[in-house]
C-alpha cells in the first residue's frame, strides 16, 4: 500500500546535538513539506520541496536543514541552533498544482515523530 | 497572508447530537479545502477534499460545505458518536505556485457516552 512512513517514532536529543528524522514516500508525489505541532499553536511549515534538489523554507526554518536527493526522500535535521526543539514533527507530501489528473489532490500525512530534549 | 481560524477551540456534547465545526479562512484565493483528523499522539487523516469549484462533500456521516466568497467552510457530524473524539484541522491551499497547506488550530471534539 502507498504512504508516508515516518521514523523514530520517538526520538530523544541531548541539548548541543543534531539529529535527523525520516520520511519516505511511495506515492509518487513531487512535493513533500515538514511541519512542527505545538500545543495550542497547529500546524507550522518548516521546509518544503517540489522537485528533486530544490526546497524552499517555510515560516520557522530557522534551525533547521533538509536535503531532497530522491523523490521519495525528504529527511529532516534538527540543528543545534534551533533553541527550542522539542515537538511533534509530521511530515507530508502531495502532487504538484498542474498535475491534478494524476490521482488526489489532497495532502498525505506520515504518523509523526515526537523530538524530545533530554 | 492567509489565515485560517476555526471555532471553537474544544467542543463538548453528548453521544447521538447533530453538531457542526466552523473554519474561516481570509483569502478567498484558495486551490482547496481539506479537513483533517487527529487522534492524540498520532499524524493526520484527511476527511475530505473540498476543490475550489466545489460546494459541498460527504463521506458517510460527514459532510463538508465551502462557501469560497465569504470565505467560510463548515463540517458537519451527523449522530456524533464517542469515537469520533480527535481534533479535527481545516487547512486551505492557496491558489498558485504549490504554496503549501496553511492550517487552523483546530477543534477539539470530544463526545461523551
Amino acid at each position: 500500500d502507498g504512504g508516508i512512513t515516518q521514523s523514530p517514532k520517538y526520538l530523544f536529543r541531548k541539548e548541543g546535538q543534531n539529529v535527523t528524522l525520516s520520511c519516505e514516500q511511495n506515492l509518487n508525489h513531487d512535493a513533500m513539506y515538514w511541519y512542527r505541532q505545538d500545543p495550542g499553536q497547529g500546524l507550522r511549515l518548516i521546509y518544503y520541496s517540489q522537485i528533486v534538489n530544490d526546497f524552499q523554507k517555510g515560516d520557522i526554518a530557522e534551525g533547521y536543514s533538509v536535503s531532497r536527493e530522491k523523490k521519495e526522500s525528504f529527511p529532516l535535521t534538527v540543528t543545534s541552533a534551533q533553541k527550542n526543539p522539542t515537538a511533534f514533527y509530521l511530515c507530508a507530501s502531495s502532487i504538484v498544482d498542474g498535475r491534478a489528473q494524476e490521482g488526489y489532490y489532497g495532502y498525505t500525512f506520515g504518523s509523526g515523530t515526537r523530538l524530545t530534549i533530554v | 497572508k492567509q489565515e485560517v481560524t476555526q471555532i471553537p477551540a474544544a467542543l463538548s456534547v453528548p453521544e447521538g447530537e447533530n453538531l457542526v465545526l466552523n473554519c474561516s479562512f481570509t483569502d478567498s484565493a484558495i486551490y482547496n479545502l481539506q479537513w483533517f483528523r487527529q487522534d492524540p499522539g498520532k499524524g493526520l487523516t484527511s476527511l475530505l477534499l473540498i476543490q475550489s469549484s466545489q460546494r459541498e462533500q460527504t463521506s458517510g456521516r460527514l459532510n463538508a460545505s465551502l462557501d469560497k466568497s465569504s470565505g467560510r467552510s463548515t463540517l458537519y457530524i451527523a449522530a456524533s458518536q464517542p469515537g469520533d473524539s480527535a481534533t479535527y484541522l481545516c487547512a486551505v491551499r492557496p491558489q498558485g505556485g504549490n504554496t503549501p497547506l496553511v492550517f487552523g488550530k483546530g477543534t477539539r471534539l470530544s463526545v461523551i457516552a
